[in-house]
């Protein structure tokens, strides 16, 4: 199995724009998560799917984040208009079943840098 | 409020010695713990899952012991070596995984 793929791996771009980002998760898995790291705030839940449907989304910071799962094998999180303090690294992990052994597996994050 | 606390946010120990690492919460009610290991510019990667009703776990060098009266797990790596230097997280499970901000471990020869 190829792990969970994100894309793209780097972006930089000026405030104001519009980004997307994008994970395939494991095939297979029901959960999946997008997370953000800082320096300062470390790993923070932004949103959860459950089966594609969005389960918790108050780890969203405000409404320039959006997040959508439209099938099992593909789900995006939108960032607009972005701003400099959005600057941080985002993963995508999914997760089996409760039978599964609830391992979460993370893609290789997103760098996002907003200048 | 609910918080997951991670003793120090560095860790430096000399090779062979066994590092001990802390993860407390607070307001938290979690079926399981898990740990996980990060390298710089990768995403976390799996390591330990204790359940709540677990008091010890041990993978080769690894162990990790979960307390849920203290609200504290403790993870240890015995016979350190340079190659266990990286950020090490904690998670709870309770309807989603939440980490820790982790210990930067540094393992010199």
């Amino acid at each position: 199995d190829a792990g969970v793929i994100q894309s793209p791996r780097h972006e930089v771009t000026e405030m104001g724009q519009e980004v997307t980002l994008r994970c395939k998760p494991i095939s297979g898995h029901d959960y999946l998560f997008w997370y953000r790291q800082t320096m300062m705030r470390g790993l923070e839940l932004l949103i959860y799917f459950n089966n594609n449907v969005p389960i918790d989304d108050s780890g969203m910071p405000e409404d320039r984040f959006s997040a959508k799962m439209p099938n099992a094998s593909f789900s995006t999180l939108k960032i607009q208009p972005s701003e400099p303090r959005d600057s941080a690294v985002y993963f995508c992990a999914s997760r089996g079943g409760p039978n599964s052994g609830n391992t979460i597996y993370f893609g290789e994050g997103s760098w996002l840098t907003v200048v | 409020s609910q918080k997951i606390e991670q003793n120090s946010e560095a860790l430096n120990i000399q090779e062979g010695k066994t590092a001990t690492l802390t993860c407390n919460y607070t307001n938290y009610s979690p079926a399981y713990l898990q740990w996980y290991r990060q390298d710089p510019g990768r995403g976390p990667v799996f390591l330990l899952l204790i359940r709540e009703n677990e008091k010890e776990k041990r993978k080769e060098r690894l162990k990790v012991t979960f307390d849920t009266t203290l609200k504290q797990s403790l993870f240890h790596i015995t016979a350190s070596q340079p190659a266990d230097s990286a950020t090490y997280l904690c998670a709870l499970h309770v309807n989603d995984m939440r980490f820790g901000a982790g210990t930067r471990l540094t393992v010199k020869p």
